[in-house]
């Protein structure tokens, strides 16, 4: 089945920096890559998404890294703030229907 | 819209008991999933319907568990018997079809 998941499971950075988050994922099938932001006591929520055509896409503050090469994903993100600070999940989905999230990573901004 | 919105927003329950999950999902999407999430395990899709129809289970972990959906604005998830081991955070999730998934506050289960 498919697996996707994380290589660090947290991360503290200094606000204003750049934070880089990071997942690997096996199922060379999937059409979609997508990161989401859990604060604490919600739920998850969309930030960006990929298609597997793509090796680059920016949002706000945001970039998004899929390298098919090695099955890798990341999420930049870019002058950090506190605000940031949450549990961030990447999916992958090959239908937009099935979404298989990883652990997650914990980012903690450090003022 | 007020969001995808569950209740209760936490339970507790002694073992054996059934426990009853709800969640009301955005007006006009017609894909809801049902996720459980845990430390261990993180998120795990436990099963999707689209259009009040299951069109996914497998990621149910037993017998125990089932859900429903009545209506277009409404789904069940029930836990009979309940046990320690199914203590976690469920969460609700509707979309149109698309990739942006929106999520519920999440009902925090606690199983004693």
């Amino acid at each position: 089945g498919e697996s996707v998941g994380l290589h660090l499971p947290t991360l503290s950075v200094q606000e204003g920096d750049n934070s880089i988050i990071n997942c690997a994922y096996s199922n060379s099938a999937s059409d979609y890559f997508i990161w989401y932001k859990q604060e604490s006591g919600k739920g998850p929520q969309f930030i960006i998404d990929i298609r597997s055509n793509m090796d680059k896409r920016q949002g706000q503050r945001v970039t998004v890294l899929l390298n098919k090469t090695v099955k890798h994903l990341s999420l930049q993100i870019a002058a950090t703030q506190p605000g940031d600070s949450a549990v961030y999940f990447c999916a992958e989905t090959n239908t937009g229907n099935q979404f298989y999230f990883g652990t997650g990573t914990s980012l903690t901004v450090i003022p | 819209d007020a969001g995808v919105i569950q209740s209760p927003r936490h339970e507790v329950t002694e073992m054996g008991q059934e426990v009853t999950l709800r969640c009301k999902p955005i007006s006009g999407h017609d894909y809801l999933f049902w996720y459980r999430q845990t430390m261990m395990r993180g998120l795990e899709l436990l099963i999707y319907f689209n259009n009040n129809v299951p069109i996914d289970d497998s990621g149910m972990p037993e017998d125990r568990f089932s859900a429903k959906m009545p209506n277009a604005s409404f789904s069940t998830l029930k836990i009979q018997p309940s046990e320690p081991r199914d203590s976690a955070v469920y969460f609700c999730a509707s979309t149109w079809g698309g990739l942006e998934a929106f999520f519920g506050q999440g009902t925090r289960l606690t199983v004693v």
